[in-house]
């Protein structure tokens, strides 16, 4: 069964720092991955969405990465703002039938003016 | 377009009561989902539809009862509601297989 980790948990950082957030999968057979944002009682929103295939996504000062063999994602983020303050979480597909994704726990992420 | 609207917002139900949790996308996605997210065990499928007339069992299916019978709408039915069943719930659509994910707002249930 897939299981999808993510470390750490919550990060506060100052305005301005460049943050990795690390996600980690058990199974390293999947189909894609995903990183969506979450805001306090609100919906997911999608950020990047990486192929197997693919290596890295980049979407404005986000950019994600995949390496399939280790089983590990990483998101980058660049000069963090306050309004980047929110819930980051992963989640992988391993079959392309229905897009069902097994989903990380987040990390609670919080950038200080 | 909406995307993805969920409806009600809030619900309160006593254990043994049923509900119909509505769910509908104008994005004309085939695929739509539904998940829970519970704290400290993230987001979890429920059951999911790859198009009309097709659903089928994700990893959290026990007490929980879908169809499709349009493109647009995906209701979850719960038949008799258990204090288990607090959660919030989200539906979410998509293109096809591995398109991005699009979520709805949530709904936010408590079963006393």
């Amino acid at each position: 069964k897939q299981e999808v980790t993510q470390i750490p948990a919550a990060l506060s950082v100052p305005e301005g720092e460049n943050l990795v957030l690390n996600c980690s999968f058990t199974d390293s057979a999947i189909y894609n991955l995903q990183w969506f944002r979450q805001d306090p009682g609100k919906g997911l929103t999608s950020l990047l969405l990486i192929q197997s295939s693919q290596r890295e996504q980049t979407s404005g000062r986000l950019n994600a990465s995949l390496d399939k063999s280790s089983g590990r994602s990483t998101l980058y983020i660049a000069a963090s703002q306050p309004g980047d303050s929110a819930t980051y979480l992963c989640a992988v597909s391993n079959n392309n039938a229905g897009n069902m994704l097994t989903f990380g726990g987040g990390t609670r992420l919080m950038v200080k003016p | 377009n909406a995307g993805v609207t969920q409806t009600p917002k809030f619900q309160v139900l006593k254990t043994g009561q049923s509900m119909t949790l509505q769910c509908a996308q104008d994005m004309n996605h085939e695929y739509m989902s539904w998940y829970r997210q519970d704290p400290g065990m993230g987001l979890r499928l429920i059951h999911y539809s790859v198009g009309a007339g097709i659903t089928d069992q994700g990893e959290v299916p026990n007490g929980y009862n879908v169809s499709r019978s349009t493109t647009e709408d995906f209701p979850l039915r719960l038949l008799s509601a258990a204090p288990s069943q607090t959660s919030v719930y989200f539906c979410a659509s998509s293109l096809g297989p591995g398109a991005n994910l699009f979520f709805g707002p949530g709904t936010r249930l408590t079963v006393l």
